[in-house]
């Protein structure tokens, strides 16, 4: 089985960083995806990590530790548009498909 | 332009009339999935296939069929619809190319079931 967990909803303020955290206990192990998601559309992907450490793309970064089970997802210099849910994906080992977390709702105030 | 199209867009339909929402891909994708989208549960996937002819169950299949006889189209299929198939659907498609397979998504099916 897997067990996907990341806080319901966050705030933050235009400018600040935020750090959205995910869980995850999977047999076996294939990958982590993080995607946005704007209210009524389709995801879109931000990042994936397979191996421990930091990935930085932008203002985004993504790390993850799988000897703990956990990635965060790092926004820098928030911007208003950036207000959207963040979804946690793994991958389960000998699968391609992405099981995905509740999913993160980020609120970006001026 | 590379894309995951779905349709209906949107769909209101009555108890136990039949429905199929088409999904297609036109990026020669191996691997395409359905996934239901309901507040405060997040994308739970119904099923998912990994090639043609090739289908498997994923977390919630119950109330849903699905085929895949060319490797483009994944339709889901509702043969008998309940109120609680109400929900947001997505469909996505993903290549064999590794482990990095970013999942494409279609613009979503919202279906409401009277």
């Amino acid at each position: 089985g897997q067990n996907i967990d990341q806080p319901t909803e966050m705030t933050a303020t235009e400018g600040a960083i935020v750090q959205i955290n995910c869980t995850y206990q999977t047999s076996g192990f294939n990958g982590l995806f993080w995607y946005q998601q704007h209210a009524g559309e389709a995801p879109t992907f931000l990042s994936y990590n397979v191996l421990d450490g930091l990935e930085e793309k932008g203002r985004f970064s993504s790390f993850l530790s799988r000897s703990k089970g956990y990635s965060y997802l790092l926004l820098k210099e928030l911007q208003m548009k950036d207000s959207a849910s963040y979804l946690c994906a793994c991958m389960r080992g000998g699968s391609y498909i992405p099981t995905f977390g509740r999913g993160t709702s980020l609120i970006v105030h001026p | 332009e590379a894309q995951v199209t779905q349709n209906p867009r949107y769909l209101i339909t009555v108890t136990g009339k039949k429905l199929t929402v088409t999904c297609s891909q036109n990026m020669n994708h191996e691997y395409m999935s359905w996934y239901r989208q309901d507040p405060g549960l997040g994308l739970r996937q119904i099923y998912y296939s990994m090639n043609v002819e090739v289908t498997d169950k994923g977390d919630v299949p119950e109330g849903y069929k699905v085929s895949r006889k060319e490797k483009r189209n994944f339709p889901l299929i509702l043969e008998s619809p309940s109120p609680n198939q109400t929900s947001l659907y997505f469909c996505a498609s993903s290549p064999f190319e590794g482990q990095n397979t970013e999942a494409f998504f279609g613009q979503g099916t919202r279906l409401t079931v009277v």
